[in-house]
């Protein structure tokens, strides 16, 4: 069955740091992936998604993410954070045979420290 | 530009009550979703349509109800309401091509006391 890892709960990074959040799929055909973000109370909003090609992928908010086949993973980089960067972060990745409803990992707490 | 509307945004309801979660879109999306957060726990998918007369069933449909009279509205109902239900509810719609991004509502938060 196809599923999402998310393996960090709860990150905190310093102000300009740079940021990596991780995420490994679970599935057997070329997926596509989707990284969102929710900041409290909010709706998610999409940062960036891959299908095919270039497996490195630009988002919205200075946000990138690199697909790596041979690692299943689809792991999300900021060079340099901001405190409005502070957030929860979701991986998912489409689910087939369900028009396109996505699987989603369990999600990454980011905290901004000054 | 309202894109995917919710109603509520908060309800408190009583064990055993019924109530209705409605859903808009303006985007003349075909497909549409009802997804429930749990802390800790990420989205996990209640119901999906895939047009208007055309539901079925996700990951946790137990205790739920939804129809599809028109491509912009898609309600979800809860007969018998059960603090297992407690969570928070989002509706989406995308196109139907697999590489269109799920448009979000911005939830409705749900007690059951």
């Amino acid at each position: 069955a196809q599923s999402v890892t998310q393996p960090d709960i709860h990150i905190t990074v310093s102000e300009g740091a740079s940021l990596e959040l991780r995420c490994n799929y679970s599935y057997g055909a070329t997926p596509y992936l989707f990284w969102y973000v929710q900041s409290p109370g909010q709706g998610l909003q999409l940062l960036l998604k891959y299908f095919s090609g270039d497996t490195l992928v630009q988002g919205i908010k200075g946000f990138e993410a690199e697909f790596k086949r041979s690692q299943s993973s689809f792991n999300l980089r900021k060079p340099s954070v901001h405190w409005s960067d502070a957030a929860e972060y979701f991986c998912a990745v489409a689910r087939p045979g369900a028009g396109t409803a996505l699987i989603f990992g369990k999600g990454t707490t980011l905290s901004v420290s000054s | 530009n309202a894109g995917v509307t919710q109603t509520p945004k908060f309800r408190i309801l009583k064990i055993g009550q019924s109530m209705t979660l409605q859903c808009a879109q303006d985007m003349n999306h075909n497909y549409m979703y009802w997804y429930r957060q749990d802390p800790g726990m990420g989205l996990k998918l209640i119901y999906y349509s895939v047009g208007a007369g055309i539901t079925d069933k996700g990951e946790v449909p137990n205790g739920y109800n939804v129809s599809r009279s028109t491509t912009e509205d898609f309600p979800l109902r809860l007969e018998l309401a059960a603090p297992s239900q407690t969570s928070v509810y989002f509706c989406a719609s995308n196109l139907p091509q697999g590489d269109q991004p799920q448009h979000f509502g911005d939830g409705t938060r749900l007690s059951i006391l």
